[in-house]
């Protein structure tokens, strides 16, 4: 089955800086990458999303990458603020008969300093 | 749009009896659920598939006739614990879809916190 492993578990940055979130997959049929923002206690929100044939994808201050060769994709915040910090999940799906399920990394914790 | 509504939102029992936790989709038909299991400064993990008429799909480790999951509609999911135990405590997630597939975004329910006592 699919593995998804996400670097750092912790990440603290100081407000404006920028925050690099790096995952990588070991499922070669893997095609779809979304990233969930989730607060304490709260449901898993999703921010972005790239599928396999795009490399890179940006919306506002949130962009991802994607390296299929590889098998990493990475998700970069710009010009941070208090109001990102929360733990961050990447997650990768499989095609076939998988009905898209998700399997996710194991989070990082982002704290963004004012 | 697509909106997952859960309920209850936090649940108390005590060891040795069952919970049914219902997850419902409220402007959409959702062919295909998931259920996760989040315990606390951990990640999401994968409980079972469930699709609208017929038997949800298990992952590998997790105890189908403890954890029973009825998608009897497209519009409704639940999941009940049954004899519960302490180490069932967990944060409880639905997901669902309009139709499972690759790439088909999952619209995620608020979450059911379970506290065994």
């Amino acid at each position: 089955g699919e593995n998804v492993e996400q670097h750092p578990s912790t990440l603290s940055v100081q407000e404006g800086d920028s925050a690099v979130i790096k995952c990588t997959y070991s499922d070669s049929a893997s095609n779809y990458f979304p990233w969930y923002k989730q607060e304490l206690g709260k449901r898993p929100q999703l921010i972005i999303d790239i599928r396999s044939n795009v490399g890179e994808k940006k919306d506002q201050r949130i962009a991802v990458t994607l390296n299929k060769t590889a098998k990493h994709f990475s998700l970069h915040i710009t010009e941070t603020q208090p109001e990102d910090s929360a733990v961050y999940f990447c997650a990768a799906t499989a095609g076939g008969t998988s009905y898209g399920k998700l399997t996710f990394g194991q989070g990082t914790i982002l704290t963004v300093h004012p | 749009g697509a909106v997952v509504s859960q309920h209850p939102s936090r649940v108390i029992c005590k060891s040795g009896t069952s919970v049914k936790i219902e997850c419902r989709s409220l402007d959409f038909q959702a062919t295909t659920m998931f259920w996760y299991r989040q315990f606390p400064k951990q990640s999401l993990m994968l409980m079972a598939t469930s699709n609208e008429g017929s038997k949800a799909t298990y992952e590998q480790g997790v105890e189908k006739d403890k954890f029973l999951i009825n998608h009897a509609s497209l519009t409704l999911s639940t999941l009940t614990v049954t004899s519960a135990h302490p180490e069932d405590s967990s944060f409880y997630i639905c997901s669902a879809s309009e139709h499972g597939g690759v790439g088909i975004e999952q619209y995620f329910g608020p979450g059911t916190r379970l506290t065994v006592t």
